[in-house]
């Protein structure tokens, strides 16, 4: 079965640059969540969007942005990368806003230097 | 402030044993819990749910229990198997009327199943 999919697997960057993550959903989900994961931490959710519109909201800092796009893929923007944003990041999809179920992919690891 | 405990880093257990896996929760807005296990290099991978309003939930090897009032669940896997060998992960949800709510995770309980 079709899994979530992000873009780069890895990814370095070196401070005050940005970056762009790609998530695609499972196809016919229509959610997308985005997590970020710290070493030896558990996933913090930062931001999640229906319909390509923002659903809810974690601890996303104001340098990060996300949206989603017309054929339900979504991209997390990062800017004045900082040594701390370091860290997995996950992305899921749900069928539908209210599934509680989500469904992970193999998330981007990104380091910054 | 960690509102979904695993207070077990990690458990070792024995092949064809049971593996009981503990979670709390102080939210008593959370409706919803469920269970990832997680591999290196890999996303959490969903394994078993439970609402609320119910205090047990079984699938094949996995079965979670719910005690509301304690705020506890457990994931027990039986017979614990070698590829059982991971991480696994309490989350919870709590419903804001919005829609596509983030899930809130505990620290993992590192599960080693021994030959």
């Amino acid at each position: 079965a079709a899994g979530v999919i992000q873009s780069p697997r890895h990814l370095i960057k070196e401070k005050r640059e940005t970056a762009t993550l790609k998530c695609y959903p499972i196809p016919r989900h229509d959610t997308v969540y985005w997590y970020q994961q710290g070493p030896g931490q558990d996933p913090q959710f930062l931001i999640s969007f229906y319909e390509k519109m923002q659903s809810d909201k974690g601890s996303i800092p104001d340098r990060f942005s996300a949206q989603q796009f017309s054929d339900y893929h979504s991209e997390l923007n990062m800017s004045s990368l900082e040594l701390g944003d370091s860290a997995l990041y996950f992305c899921a999809s749900s069928k539908g806003p209210d599934t509680y179920e989500q469904y992970f992919g193999p998330g981007t690891r990104l380091t910054v230097t | 402030d960690q509102q979904v405990k695993q207070n077990s880093p990690s458990l070792s257990v024995q092949e064809g044993r049971i593996s009981i896996l503990n979670c709390d929760y102080t939210n008593s807005m959370f409706d919803y819990f469920l269970w990832y296990k997680k591999y290196p290099a890999e996303g959490p991978t969903f394994l078993i749910s439970i609402s609320s309003i119910k205090d047990k939930n079984e699938d094949g090897r996995f079965t979670v229990f719910l005690n509301k009032s304690a705020k506890h669940l457990s994931l027990h896997i039986v017979p614990s198997q070698p590829g059982d060998s991971a991480v696994y992960f309490c989350a919870a949800s709590a419903r804001s009327g919005g829609g596509a709510d983030g899930l809130t995770f505990g620290k993992g309980t590192h599960l080693i199943i021994q030959p």
